[in-house]
């Protein structure tokens, strides 16, 4: 079974719009992270946010926020006010665990977001 | 300060050849992971590394291997290379610890792209 799902192959916003990147997983362990990447065109991913199993409140990060439905096991990604440079592949990454050791991430497959002038 | 650095950024092997990637983690960082992201995937976990030890390991064949050096730095290696082995391959450090977000997040390296004919 997967464990990361996302449904969304791609996206398209207008600038200056919010868009919702949807992430669910699956794992049996209580411990976990859930983390969401970037990944531009030249091929580095880049850490946007992340949110522990055991976090009270959702993770923000300036323009990035992540809705964390725990029972639901969605971990879905919102980008306010998008602007053209947030064009880019978005992946969904869980670590199971409390810690990073024999540290085994998990992705999806991806969301390709194009933002619209 | 620097950050995750890789070498060599593009290189075309044939069938059959051996080729050896590296990577220089962060200053402080003690844990590598490597990924082999194939095009229009997420990245698959292939190695973890932490203080010269493998402390996880991918459904990866043994052609695969690796091995971290005192200063952290860290080689993949893959014997008898096959058409399939054509991919990305993301090098990641990060500190090892618990719970908090920075002690979390993996930084990773501008990549590898390995391409095999």
């Amino acid at each position: 079974a997967q464990k990361i799902t996302q449904t969304q192959p791609g996206m398209f916003v207008q600038e200056k719009e919010a868009v919702t990147l949807d992430c669910t997983y699956d794992t049996s362990d209580p411990s976990y992270g859930l983390f969401w990447y970037k990944q531009p065109s030249s091929g580095e991913m880049i850490f946007l946010i992340y949110q522990g199993s055991y976090d009270q409140q959702n993770a923000t990060e300036g323009r990035y926020s992540l809705n964390f439905q725990k029972a639901r096991k969605s971990a879905n990604l919102v980008i306010s006010a998008s602007q053209l440079g947030d064009s880019a592949m978005y992946f969904c990454a869980m670590r199971e665990g409390p810690d990073n050791y024999g540290q085994n991430f998990v992705f999806g497959p991806g969301t390709r977001l194009s933002v619209l002038p | 300060d620097a950050g995750v650095t890789q070498s060599p950024t593009h290189l075309i092997k044939t069938r059959g050849q051996q080729v050896t990637l590296r990577c220089s983690p962060i200053s402080g960082h003690k844990s590598v992971s490597w990924y082999q992201q194939v095009l229009g995937q997420g990245p698959q976990f292939i190695f973890q590394y932490y203080e010269k030890e493998e402390r996880g390991r991918g459904n990866f064949p043994d052609r695969f291997s690796a091995r971290q050096f005192p200063n952290y730095s860290s080689e993949l290696n893959v014997n008898a290379l096959l058409l399939g082995d054509s991919a990305l391959y993301l090098c990641a450090s990060s500190s090892v610890g618990y719970g908090l977000a920075g002690e979390n997040e993996q930084f990773f390296g501008p990549g590898t792209r390995l391409t095999v004919l």
